[in-house]
Parts: structure tokens; C-alpha cells; sequence
């Protein structure tokens, strides 16, 4: 079965400091990553899907298959970057997700 | 972009009591639609996932006489608590994928409180 991990719970950083919310998963097969925001009082969203490699609101994650990572980062924090983010996997696209246990980070002025 | 609305946004209920939960997909139609709970201060658990036309899968652990789940439409799918418990107070989710898409649109979540 598939398992999803984000280690830190909270991770608290100032404005402008480099942030990076941990991933790790467990799956057999090769699976989708994604990451999903959840900003105050608003519904999940989608952050970014690791196919498309792009680049949402300055976040990047990268696919360490060795490491079975998919870390997110963001270079310069900003204050509106305070949520709680979801790292999820599926086995194939459109499939159902399994999500880690969330990190909620909080940028500081 | 794609819109999902749920309703109610909260309920009460007494236990013992059944409710709806009723998922809907604004914009597009949706073959597949997913059942999420979410307990306080944790992540999104799957509880089932929902095919227009035909049963629900269920996930391992999730009573599927106790939450019945109804697809009826392309942009309706339904969550039936029965003979709800306080142990059912939790906040439930539900997601919509339209067809050919990867991506998961999630509704706003409903409250839902047994007393």
C-alpha cells in the first residue's frame, strides 16, 4: 500500500527566508506526486503536479526517485504563503490520492 | 475553473439520526467523485470513491452500509450518514474529477456534529 509523510507538522520561517516542507512516500510502482494548499477559511487546492515541472507562486518541488522525495520549496517566503500543505500521491493520473499528514508553515513579517 | 459546492456547509444531528451530504460539481460534469474525512488537526482520509452509474469502492475499513454513497448524476454524488454516532463527528470533503483530467477539484467540506 501506498503511504504518504510529511515529517515537520509546522515549520514557522520569517518573510524572505527560504523554506522547504519535507516529503516522502512509499509505492512499488511510479507513482504521481502532488502538492495541495489550503489557505485560511478556503478549500483545498492543487500547488503543483510533478509531471508538468513548473514553477506556482515561486514554489518548485522536485522527483528524487532514489530518495522517494518530493520536496517543495520556495526560495523567499512571503507572508501570504502562510497555509497548510498537503503532499499526495496516486497511482495514476486521475486516480484516487492518498495524502501525508499536512504542514501547516507560518511566515513571520 | 472548475467549481465544487457542497451542502450543507455544517449540520447537527442527533445520534442515531441519518443525513445527507451532497456533493456537487458546478461547471463540469464528473464521472468520478471522491469522499474524504478529515479529523481535527489531521490529514484527508479516502473514504470511498464514487462512479456515476454504478457502486461505490469503498476503502478498507470504511463501512459502506453505514455510509452510503449515491452517483446518481455526472455532477451529483451523495454521502449518507446512517444511524449517525458522535463518533462520526468529523468534517467530510468531497473532490470531483472530470473526465480525461488528472486533476481533483474539492468542494468547501461539510460539518457535520452528532449530539
Amino acid at each position: 500500500a501506498q503511504r504518504v509523510t510529511q515529517p515537520e507538522k509546522l515549520l514557522s520561517v520569517f518573510k524572505g527566508a527560504p523554506v522547504e516542507l519535507k516529503c516522502n512516500y512509499s509505492y512499488s510502482g511510479s507513482p504521481e506526486l502532488f502538492w495541495y494548499v489550503q489557505y485560511s477559511r478556503q478549500r483545498l487546492q492543487l500547488l503543483l503536479r510533478h509531471i508538468s515541472r513548473e514553477s506556482i507562486k515561486g514554489f518548485t518541488a522536485d522527483l528524487n526517485k532514489g530518495e522517494t522525495s518530493f520536496h517543495l520549496k520556495k526560495p523567499f517566503a512571503q507572508e501570504e504563503d502562510s497555509a497548510m500543505y498537503y503532499c499526495a500521491l496516486s497511482k495514476a493520473a486521475g486516480n484516487k490520492l492518498t495524502f501525508g499528514g499536512g504542514t501547516r508553515v507560518l511566515v513571520k513579517p | 475553473g472548475a467549481v465544487v459546492s457542497q451542502h450543507p456547509s455544517w449540520v447537527i444531528c442527533k445520534s442515531g439520526t441519518s443525513v445527507k451530504i451532497e456533493c456537487r460539481s458546478l461547471d463540469f460534469q464528473a464521472t468520478t467523485m471522491f469522499w474524504y474525512r478529515q479529523f481535527p488537526k489531521q490529514s484527508l482520509m479516502l473514504m470511498a470513491t464514487s462512479n456515476e452509474g454504478s457502486k461505490a469502492t469503498y476503502e478498507q475499513g470504511v463501512e459502506k452500509d453505514k455510509f452510503l454513497i449515491n452517483h446518481a448524476s455526472l455532477t451529483l454524488s451523495t454521502l449518507t450518514v446512517t444511524s449517525a454516532h458522535p463518533e462520526d463527528s468529523s468534517f467530510y470533503i468531497c473532490s470531483a474529477r472530470p473526465p480525461g483530467s488528472y486533476e481533483q477539484y474539492f468542494g468547501p467540506g461539510t460539518r457535520l456534529t452528532v449530539t
